[in-house]
């Protein structure tokens, strides 16, 4: 069975600092990984996601995670935050297309102006 | 074209009565998907579909808990005899097949609905 642990439920960035979320996963077998995003009272919203090639990729609104398999990790990083990146974001995973996710508990990223 | 839409978007419930929630995927997308969103956790997998067919629902967690999809497009969820524990965010997703898109691995998310039961 897979699972993620999304390390830190609470971080707070200056305006225009790096922001780092921190995903690792488990999965006996090479895992798709997702980053959502959740505004109050909104649905999620899909930031990036890996499934094949490439281990860097590039998302919506300047965010890009890298996949690391000897870390099994999937750490979420934007060079610059924003105050609009203020939200809920969620680490997923799940073994292949179109089969359900299993999400992390959420990080709560704040933005300080 | 339309994204994901869920209605009602807020329900009150008194405790012991039956509710339904329906979700209204992206039209001709094959997969759905109802999770269960408690305050401050990540969304929990209750149930899916492709087309008609419930090809999985071990994450209900009881069997006060029944979904439907009897013509492969919108979807309901049923709850009955609610308990202060069903009180969450129930969110819906769909997705699209291989030969339908790129997108087929991606699930779109509807803006859920909130659930409280007194």
């Amino acid at each position: 069975a897979q699972s993620v642990t999304q390390l830190g439920s609470h971080v707070s960035v200056s305006e225009g600092a790096l922001v780092l979320l921190r995903c690792n996963y488990s999965s006996s077998v090479p895992p798709y990984l997702f980053w959502y995003v959740q505004y109050p009272n909104q649905g999620l919203q899909l930031l990036l996601k890996y499934t094949t090639g490439a281990t860097l990729v590039k998302g919506i609104n300047g965010f890009e995670a890298e996949f690391k398999k000897s870390e099994t990790s999937f750490h979420l990083t934007k060079p610059s935050a924003h105050m609009s990146d203020a939200a809920e974001y969620f680490c997923a995973v799940t073994l292949r297309g179109n089969t359900p996710l299993v999400f992390g508990k959420g990080t709560r990223l704040s933005v300080i102006a | 074209g339309a994204g994901v839409s869920q209605s009602p978007r807020y329900k009150v419930a008194k405790r012991g009565q039956d509710v339904a929630l329906r979700c209204d995927p992206i039209s001709g997308h094959v997969s759905l998907f109802w999770y269960q969103q408690a305050l401050g956790q990540g969304p929990e997998f209750l149930t899916y579909f492709q087309n008609e067919a419930q090809l999985d629902k071990s994450g209900l967690p009881s069997d006060r808990f029944f979904a439907e999809r009897p013509e492969g497009s919108v979807s309901t969820l049923k709850i009955q005899r609610t308990q202060q524990e069903d009180s969450a965010v129930y969110l819906c997703a769909s997705s699209p097949t291989r030969r339908q898109a790129l997108s087929y691995n991606e699930q779109f998310f509807g803006p859920g609905t909130r659930l409280t039961v007194l």
